[in-house]
């Protein structure tokens, strides 16, 4: 079965800082998508990062950079320099198998900026 | 704006009661889905629909019922609700092939 892990409930960084969330994932497909979003209090669902399993580059937007360990089924999001406004829950999440390509979470990992 | 519209917002609805949630997207996709977050967790998937008329059921799907009668709508209905059913739920909605996900900004149910 498809499954995401995310095993940091919370994390701590000092602003300034950078922060490694952890995500593992387990699928038996050889095509998959991996994704990273960030829920603020307010609660919408932001999208920061896309990986292809087949990409051979880490993926990277700005702040966010995505280290994609294939071999170990990991893909771990690192945001560099954090900031205030990054204290947030973040979700892991996998397209699904089969035609109807839905995301597959994890539970998240609340993240608080100290400054 | 161009997205995913979800209403209401907000709603308190009391045991045995029924509602429609509501989820209208104008970008044209194909593909939407409904969700469900519960306190401290990720999201699970009731239904979802691969296109107008095409509908299926996802992990959690008792209690609720879907129809797409058009592209653009995809309405989830709560009949006889029960406190189970407290959640936030999330429309969500993708276009053909690796494209991304573009999320409503969600509803939150009370059942008392």
């Amino acid at each position: 079965a498809q499954k995401i892990t995310q095993t940091q409930p919370g994390m701590f960084v000092q602003e300034k800082e950078a922060v490694t969330l952890d995500c593992t994932y387990d699928t038996s497909d050889p095509s998959y998508g991996l994704f990273w979003y960030k829920q603020p209090s307010s609660g919408e669902m932001i999208f920061l990062i896309y990986q292809g399993s087949y990409d051979q580059q880490n993926a990277t937007e700005g702040r966010y950079s995505l280290n994609f360990q294939k071999a170990r089924k990991s893909a771990n999001l690192v945001i560099s320099a954090s900031q205030l406004g990054d204290s947030a829950m973040y979700f892991c999440a996998m397209r699904g198998r089969g035609s109807q390509g839905n995301l597959i979470f994890g539970k998240g990992t609340k993240l608080s900026v100290k400054p | 704006n161009a997205g995913v519209t979800q209403t209401p917002k907000f709603r308190i609805l009391k045991i045995g009661q029924s509602m429609t949630l509501q989820c209208a997207q104008d970008m044209n996709h194909n593909y939407m889905y409904w969700y469900r977050q519960d306190p401290g967790m990720g999201l699970k998937l009731i239904y979802y629909s691969v296109g107008a008329g095409i509908t299926d059921k996802g992990e959690v799907p008792n209690g609720y019922n879907v129809s797409r009668s058009t592209t653009e709508d995809f309405p989830l209905r709560l009949e006889l609700a029960a406190p189970s059913q407290t959640s936030v739920y999330f429309c969500a909605s993708r276009t053909w092939g690796t494209g991304g996900y573009t999320f409503g900004s969600g509803t939150r149910l009370t059942v008392v």
